[in-house]
């Protein structure tokens, strides 16, 4: 069974740019959440998204957003990018309130 | 707010040479501590998940553990591929989100 595919796996932007990752979920899974890993901070939640609804928000501000398509892809989307944006962003894939298999993640760069 | 705290940050082992990671917690209701294992550049890789104290796993040199308060995970005679960073994680309520500790980066020299 293939796994968790993200794509790209590396971006360099500038500041004020905006951004788009993509996340492919494992064959069968509905549930997506995406995180954000950071030296500093570590894994912290961004959102999940279930049935092309978004199910539960972390704590990051309105300029990150958020979507899922009906055959379970989901996009995240970042404006106005910031020196502090920059970061691993991990999508993790699931069936239900199962276990969350993670991609490779898209290395995101901001200058 | 749900809190997880790992120690020691980082740990370097002989191999062969045993040891434990902690994981200790603060939830309200705990639905499932998770363990992952994470190479550099890459995404976490699921090793165990544990839903109710006095629970137990294990994986070739790798057995975890969970009380009430904590969970432990025990490297038995590890070899240079078992160095990574460890990351614990809990659920709990009634979401899925996951909150994360920060990670043990483990090394194992020869």
């Amino acid at each position: 069974k293939a796994g968790v595919t993200q794509t790209p796996r590396y971006l360099i932007k500038t500041r004020g740019q905006q951004v788009t990752l993509s996340c492919s979920p494992i064959s069968g899974h509905r549930s997506v959440s995406w995180y954000q890993q950071t030296p500093g901070q570590g894994l912290q939640f961004l959102f999940e998204y279930f049935s092309e609804t978004q199910r539960n928000k972390g704590n990051f501000p309105g300029r990150f957003s958020g979507r899922q398509f009906s055959n379970s892809r989901s996009e995240m989307n970042v404006s106005t990018l910031e020196l502090g944006d920059s970061a691993l962003y991990l999508c993790a894939s699931f069936a239900a309130q199962d276990t969350q298999y993670f991609g490779p993640g898209t290395r995101l760069t901001v200058l | 707010e749900d809190q997880v705290t790992q120690s020691p940050e980082a740990l370097r082992l002989q191999e062969g040479e045993s040891s434990s990671l902690n994981c200790s917690y603060t939830v309200s209701g705990l639905r499932g501590l998770f363990w992952y294992r994470q190479d550099p550049g890459k995404g976490p890789e699921f090793l165990f998940t544990l839903y109710s104290a006095g629970e137990e796993k294990e994986k070739e040199r790798l057995k975890a553990t969970l009380t009430k308060k904590e969970s432990f995970l025990h490297i038995t005679a590890p070899k240079p591929e078992d160095s990574a960073t460890y990351l614990c994680a809990v659920q709990a309520g009634g979401g899925n989100k996951l909150t994360f500790g920060t990670g043990t980066q483990l090394k194992v020299e020869l």
